[in-house]
């Protein structure tokens, strides 16, 4: 069965720390992949998404994914973070049917 | 621009009780319309979309349903709750091609 697995399930930084999530997906076929953040009290929103191209995919605030074909694998990347970066971070996959396939989310928690 | 609403936004219900959460989508036309579920400690599972009025593909079997009344209105009911219901409730939409999809804010349903 397709799915998505996020590993860290909580992840506490300091500001200006880097942050890795990982994302990894099971599905033999051609997928497309997204980042979405859901910050506390908003609407869960498109962060980037990666259909085809150049694997390093740049999306809004900074954030940036790197799509590893080899590696199943579509790791969430930001160099510096800031206090407001506090939210959830989920990371899906279409699958090329009408359904997007989740993991279950990353919350992070940036320490001003 | 496009928005999506939800109401309502939390939900206590006894179980065996009814349901009926309401999606609307403004500034839009003929939307594909998801209803999506998050349960405690699991990433968000799709259970119904709909791709026009009255058109609707069940993706999990339970004890939920869907309606899509008007082409901008989505609503998912239950006859009789369970305490597996509970969790949180997010509608979408998307264009035409459904490879990218917006959502509701949400709604957190917990049944006792």
């Amino acid at each position: 069965a397709q799915s998505v697995s996020q590993h860290n399930h909580h992840v506490i930084l300091s500001e200006a720390a880097s942050l890795e999530l990982g994302c990894n997906y099971s599905y033999g076929g051609t997928v497309n992949l997204f980042w979405y953040v859901q910050y506390p009290g908003q609407h869960l929103q498109l962060l980037l998404k990666y259909f085809s191209g150049d694997p390093l995919v740049k999306g809004i605030k900074g954030f940036e994914a790197e799509f590893i074909k080899s590696k199943f694998s579509f790791n969430l990347r930001k160099p510096s973070v800031q206090w407001s970066d506090t939210a959830e971070y989920f990371c899906a996959v279409f699958s090329g049917t009408y359904k997007y396939i989740f993991g279950t989310g990353t919350r992070l928690k940036v320490l001003a | 621009s496009q928005t999506i609403h939800q109401w309502p936004a939390t939900l206590v219900q006894p179980v065996g009780s009814p349901l009926s959460l309401e999606c609307t989508v403004e500034g839009t036309s003929n939307p594909n319309l998801y209803w999506y579920r998050q349960a405690a400690g699991r990433g968000l599972q799709l259970l119904f979309y709909s791709v026009g009025i009255g058109q609707i593909s069940s993706e999990v079997p339970q004890n939920l349903s869907a309606s899509r009344p008007q082409d901008r209105q989505f609503i998912l009911s239950s006859k009789k709750l369970l305490l597996s219901d509970s969790g949180f409730y997010l509608c979408a939409w998307s264009g035409s091609s459904p490879d990218t999809q917006y959502f509701g804010p949400g709604t957190r349903l917990t049944v006792l």
